[in-house]
Protein backbone atom coordinates (compact mmCIF):
# COMPACT_ATOMS: atom_id res chain seq x y z
CA UNK A 1 0.00 0.00 0.00
CA UNK A 2 1.71 3.15 -1.09
CA UNK A 3 1.24 6.38 0.74
CA UNK A 4 0.01 9.98 0.47
CA UNK A 5 1.95 11.68 -2.19
CA UNK A 6 2.14 15.45 -2.76
CA UNK A 7 3.46 17.83 -5.26
CA UNK A 8 5.47 19.44 -5.72
CA UNK A 9 7.55 19.67 -2.99
CA UNK A 10 8.22 23.59 -2.76
CA UNK A 11 6.79 25.71 -5.35
CA UNK A 12 7.29 29.62 -5.49
CA UNK A 13 5.09 32.24 -6.52
CA UNK A 14 3.97 36.01 -6.35
CA UNK A 15 1.48 38.02 -5.52
CA UNK A 16 -1.89 38.10 -6.96
CA UNK A 17 -1.21 34.58 -9.06
CA UNK A 18 -2.67 31.20 -9.00
CA UNK A 19 -1.07 28.00 -7.76
CA UNK A 20 -2.72 24.75 -7.71
CA UNK A 21 -0.98 22.07 -5.61
CA UNK A 22 -1.47 18.31 -5.93
CA UNK A 23 -2.41 15.72 -3.61
CA UNK A 24 -2.25 11.29 -4.15
CA UNK A 25 -4.53 9.70 -1.24
CA UNK A 26 -4.03 6.31 -0.84
CA UNK A 27 -5.65 3.79 -2.62
CA UNK A 28 -9.22 2.64 -1.76
CA UNK A 29 -9.25 6.43 0.68
CA UNK A 30 -12.64 7.85 -0.36
CA UNK A 31 -11.60 11.27 1.99
CA UNK A 32 -9.28 13.55 2.02
CA UNK A 33 -8.63 17.21 3.66
CA UNK A 34 -6.38 19.79 3.49
CA UNK A 35 -4.59 21.74 6.04
CA UNK A 36 -2.96 24.87 5.90
CA UNK A 37 0.10 24.97 8.39
CA UNK A 38 1.93 28.02 9.02
CA UNK A 39 5.43 28.62 10.73
CA UNK A 40 5.20 27.52 14.37
CA UNK A 41 1.67 26.93 13.69
CA UNK A 42 -0.62 23.58 13.52
CA UNK A 43 -2.53 22.44 10.84
CA UNK A 44 -5.57 24.83 10.18
CA UNK A 45 -8.24 22.97 8.35
CA UNK A 46 -9.05 24.24 4.91
CA UNK A 47 -12.37 22.03 3.62
CA UNK A 48 -12.70 18.16 3.57
CA UNK A 49 -13.95 16.72 0.02
CA UNK A 50 -15.98 12.89 0.48
CA UNK A 51 -16.22 11.41 -2.90
CA UNK A 52 -15.60 14.35 -5.10
CA UNK A 53 -17.81 16.61 -3.10
CA UNK A 54 -16.57 19.25 -0.71
CA UNK A 55 -18.71 18.03 3.09
CA UNK A 56 -16.95 20.53 5.29
CA UNK A 57 -15.06 23.91 5.23
CA UNK A 58 -13.13 25.74 7.45
CA UNK A 59 -12.55 29.57 7.65
CA UNK A 60 -10.96 30.30 4.30
CA UNK A 61 -12.09 32.57 1.88
CA UNK A 62 -13.61 31.27 -1.66
CA UNK A 63 -10.41 31.82 -3.33
CA UNK A 64 -9.57 28.62 -1.61
CA UNK A 65 -11.12 25.69 -3.61
CA UNK A 66 -10.56 21.98 -4.46
CA UNK A 67 -11.06 19.05 -6.64
CA UNK A 68 -11.11 15.55 -5.87
CA UNK A 69 -11.09 12.95 -8.34
CA UNK A 70 -12.37 9.33 -9.24
CA UNK A 71 -8.68 8.35 -9.17
CA UNK A 72 -7.87 8.97 -5.35
CA UNK A 73 -6.23 12.22 -6.46
CA UNK A 74 -6.75 16.14 -5.68
CA UNK A 75 -6.24 19.64 -5.72
CA UNK A 76 -5.88 22.81 -4.13
CA UNK A 77 -6.20 25.73 -5.66
CA UNK A 78 -5.31 29.01 -4.50
CA UNK A 79 -6.41 32.11 -6.51
CA UNK A 80 -4.91 35.37 -6.20
CA UNK A 81 -2.11 35.11 -3.36
CA UNK A 82 -1.05 36.59 -0.46
CA UNK A 83 2.11 37.40 1.37
CA UNK A 84 -0.05 35.26 4.31
CA UNK A 85 -0.37 32.50 2.37
CA UNK A 86 2.98 31.38 1.99
CA UNK A 87 2.81 28.13 4.40
CA UNK A 88 3.24 24.55 4.29
CA UNK A 89 -0.07 22.62 2.57
CA UNK A 90 -0.93 19.23 3.99
CA UNK A 91 -2.76 16.68 2.61
CA UNK A 92 -4.58 13.52 4.59
CA UNK A 93 -6.62 11.01 3.44
CA UNK A 94 -8.27 8.64 4.94
CA UNK A 95 -10.80 5.30 3.71
CA UNK A 96 -14.08 6.01 5.74
CA UNK A 97 -17.19 7.71 5.15
CA UNK A 98 -18.01 11.66 5.89
CA UNK A 99 -19.80 10.03 9.21
CA UNK A 100 -17.38 8.77 10.76
CA UNK A 101 -13.97 9.63 11.61
CA UNK A 102 -11.23 7.17 10.36
CA UNK A 103 -7.08 7.75 10.86
CA UNK A 104 -6.06 10.18 8.89
CA UNK A 105 -2.48 9.71 6.79
CA UNK A 106 -1.02 12.75 6.30
CA UNK A 107 1.23 13.14 3.04
CA UNK A 108 4.64 15.17 3.26
CA UNK A 109 3.06 18.41 2.77
CA UNK A 110 4.11 21.56 -0.52
CA UNK A 111 5.77 24.50 1.02
CA UNK A 112 4.75 27.46 -0.58
CA UNK A 113 6.08 31.14 -0.70
CA UNK A 114 4.65 34.22 -1.80
CA UNK A 115 7.01 36.98 -2.51
CA UNK B 1 -16.43 28.99 19.27
CA UNK B 2 -14.46 25.52 18.81
CA UNK B 3 -10.96 25.48 19.90
CA UNK B 4 -8.22 23.44 20.73
CA UNK B 5 -5.52 25.05 23.04
CA UNK B 6 -1.60 23.58 23.93
CA UNK B 7 -0.45 26.28 26.90
CA UNK B 8 2.92 24.61 26.31
CA UNK B 9 5.57 25.21 23.23
CA UNK B 10 8.35 23.90 25.03
CA UNK B 11 8.55 20.66 27.50
CA UNK B 12 12.24 19.35 28.25
CA UNK B 13 12.04 16.26 30.61
CA UNK B 14 14.62 13.80 31.13
CA UNK B 15 14.73 10.74 30.14
CA UNK B 16 12.09 8.26 32.69
CA UNK B 17 10.42 11.34 33.72
CA UNK B 18 6.89 11.51 34.13
CA UNK B 19 5.38 13.58 31.01
CA UNK B 20 2.06 15.28 30.44
CA UNK B 21 1.37 17.05 27.75
CA UNK B 22 -1.63 19.49 28.21
CA UNK B 23 -4.16 20.13 25.52
CA UNK B 24 -7.88 21.95 26.58
CA UNK B 25 -10.62 22.53 24.02
CA UNK B 26 -14.00 24.43 23.45
CA UNK B 27 -16.82 22.49 22.43
CA UNK B 28 -20.08 22.47 22.88
CA UNK B 29 -21.10 19.14 21.42
CA UNK B 30 -19.53 15.66 22.80
CA UNK B 31 -16.00 16.45 21.49
CA UNK B 32 -13.86 13.72 18.76
CA UNK B 33 -10.26 13.97 20.17
CA UNK B 34 -7.12 12.98 19.23
CA UNK B 35 -3.92 13.60 19.58
CA UNK B 36 -0.93 13.46 16.44
CA UNK B 37 3.07 12.95 16.50
CA UNK B 38 5.63 14.30 14.27
CA UNK B 39 8.79 12.64 14.51
CA UNK B 40 11.93 14.92 13.17
CA UNK B 41 12.13 14.48 9.39
CA UNK B 42 8.91 12.31 9.34
CA UNK B 43 5.32 12.83 8.41
CA UNK B 44 2.23 13.65 10.94
CA UNK B 45 0.81 11.35 12.31
CA UNK B 46 -1.82 9.88 14.61
CA UNK B 47 -0.86 8.69 18.01
CA UNK B 48 -4.25 8.43 19.65
CA UNK B 49 -7.69 8.94 19.82
CA UNK B 50 -9.71 9.37 22.76
CA UNK B 51 -12.63 6.70 21.56
CA UNK B 52 -10.42 3.86 21.31
CA UNK B 53 -9.35 4.20 24.84
CA UNK B 54 -6.05 2.11 24.04
CA UNK B 55 -2.25 3.02 24.97
CA UNK B 56 0.23 3.60 22.31
CA UNK B 57 3.83 3.60 22.98
CA UNK B 58 3.19 3.85 26.37
CA UNK B 59 1.11 7.09 26.06
CA UNK B 60 -2.36 7.71 27.29
CA UNK B 61 -4.95 10.39 27.39
CA UNK B 62 -7.90 10.37 29.15
CA UNK B 63 -10.74 12.96 28.18
CA UNK B 64 -12.14 15.52 31.20
CA UNK B 65 -15.12 16.98 29.85
CA UNK B 66 -15.37 18.69 33.37
CA UNK B 67 -12.54 20.45 32.38
CA UNK B 68 -12.56 20.33 28.88
CA UNK B 69 -9.24 18.49 28.86
CA UNK B 70 -7.47 15.76 27.13
CA UNK B 71 -3.81 15.53 28.59
CA UNK B 72 -0.88 13.51 26.69
CA UNK B 73 0.83 11.42 29.41
CA UNK B 74 3.08 9.06 29.52
CA UNK B 75 4.87 7.47 32.75
CA UNK B 76 8.34 7.01 31.94
CA UNK B 77 9.57 9.26 28.99
CA UNK B 78 12.21 7.70 26.48
CA UNK B 79 14.52 9.85 24.24
CA UNK B 80 12.52 8.63 21.11
CA UNK B 81 9.41 10.35 22.61
CA UNK B 82 11.13 13.45 21.46
CA UNK B 83 8.89 15.40 19.01
CA UNK B 84 6.28 17.65 18.44
CA UNK B 85 2.94 16.55 19.48
CA UNK B 86 -0.67 18.20 18.07
CA UNK B 87 -3.99 17.71 20.23
CA UNK B 88 -6.84 18.50 17.72
CA UNK B 89 -10.79 18.23 17.76
CA UNK B 90 -13.07 17.25 15.34
CA UNK B 91 -15.68 19.44 15.55
CA UNK B 92 -18.96 20.17 13.72
CA UNK B 93 -19.48 19.81 10.01
CA UNK B 94 -16.60 17.43 9.61
CA UNK B 95 -14.52 19.87 10.59
CA UNK B 96 -10.80 19.49 12.27
CA UNK B 97 -9.13 21.91 14.67
CA UNK B 98 -5.67 21.57 15.76
CA UNK B 99 -3.46 23.25 18.84
CA UNK B 100 -0.32 24.87 17.96
CA UNK B 101 1.60 22.16 19.34
CA UNK B 102 4.31 21.19 21.96
CA UNK B 103 7.32 20.23 21.32
CA UNK B 104 8.98 17.62 23.43
CA UNK B 105 12.13 16.93 24.41
CA UNK B 106 13.66 14.07 25.88
CA UNK B 107 17.08 14.46 27.13
CA UNK B 108 19.43 11.67 27.94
Amino acid sequence: ETGVTQSPTHLIKTRGQQVTLRCSSQSGHNTVSWYQQALGQGPQFIFQYYREEENGRGNFPPRFSGLQFPNYSSELNVNALELDDSALYLCASSPGTSLRTDTQYFGPGTRLTVL
Amino acid sequence: AQRVTQPEKLLSVFKGAPVELKCNYSYSGSPELFWYVQYSRQRLQLLLRHISRESIKGFTADLNKGETSFHLKKPFAQEEDSAMYYCALKGNFNKFYFGSGTKLNVKP
